[in-house]
């Protein structure tokens, strides 16, 4: 079965500090591919990251970056000198690499960096 | 979002009264998947429908629920009696199909049941 873990509920933080946001998953599948998406207040998602399951090469944009480790099956992002504009609700998702595609969520983060 | 269409955007409905979420998804993907999402919590999967068919509704309720995704025009998902435990927002997420691809998702109908 297919499970990912958001173990933080809520994170506070002022801006400008580094917050690492958590991601655990659980899957038999040696391929599939999971997704960082966040929710900003208005409630659509945004697309963040897509990483497939043989790629363990950390990525940066910008401020932002992902950790990926099939060891501890986790994929934490990282988000560096944080600003009021990034206080939302953060996603991780796992989808299996078949053709049925179907996303598993976490319950999200939810972020507020206060001024 | 890439282009998925949702309408409407907010839809209040009082207990009993239907409910009809549509989802255009982008042009030439022949794949839909509704999630829902319930207030502080994450999306959970409901329905994966390919053009005229359903192809696994493991996540929709047995009953009061329903979905299509017709030949011509937008994807229905369709809650018949609503109740008040119905209040979500509902997403939609378009696919092209194939395992190198991926869904892109609408911007969610806000469902309020009264």
């Amino acid at each position: 079965a297919q499970k990912v873990t958001q173990a933080q509920t809520e994170i506070s933080v002022v801006e400008k500090e580094d917050v690492t946001l958590d991601c655990v998953y659980e899957t038999r599948d040696t391929t599939y591919y999971l997704f960082w998406y966040k929710q900003p207040p208005s409630g659509e998602l945004v697309f963040l990251i897509r990483r497939n399951s043989f790629d363990e090469q950390n990525e940066i944009s910008g401020r932002y970056s992902w950790n990926f480790q099939k060891s501890t099956s986790s994929f934490n992002f990282t988000i560096t000198a944080s600003q009021v504009v990034d206080s939302a609700v953060y996603f991780c998702a796992l989808s299996r690499g078949d053709n049925f595609n179907k996303f598993y969520f976490g319950s999200g983060t939810k972020l507020n960096v206060k001024p | 979002n890439a282009g998925v269409m949702q309408n409407p955007r907010h839809l209040v409905r009082r207990r009993g009264q239907e409910a009809r979420l549509r989802c255009s998804p982008v042009k030439g993907h022949s794949h839909v998947y509704w999630y829902r999402q319930l207030p502080e919590e994450g999306l959970k999967f409901m329905v994966y429908l390919q053009k005229e068919n359903i192809i696994d509704e493991s996540g929709m309720p047995k009953e009061r629920f329903s979905a299509e995704f017709p030949k011509e025009g937008p994807s229905i998902l369709r809650i018949q009696q609503v109740v008040r435990g119905d209040s979500a927002a509902y997403f939609c997420a378009s696919f092209r199909g194939g395992v190198q691809e991926t869904q892109y998702f609408g911007p969610g109908t806000r469902l309020l049941v009264l």
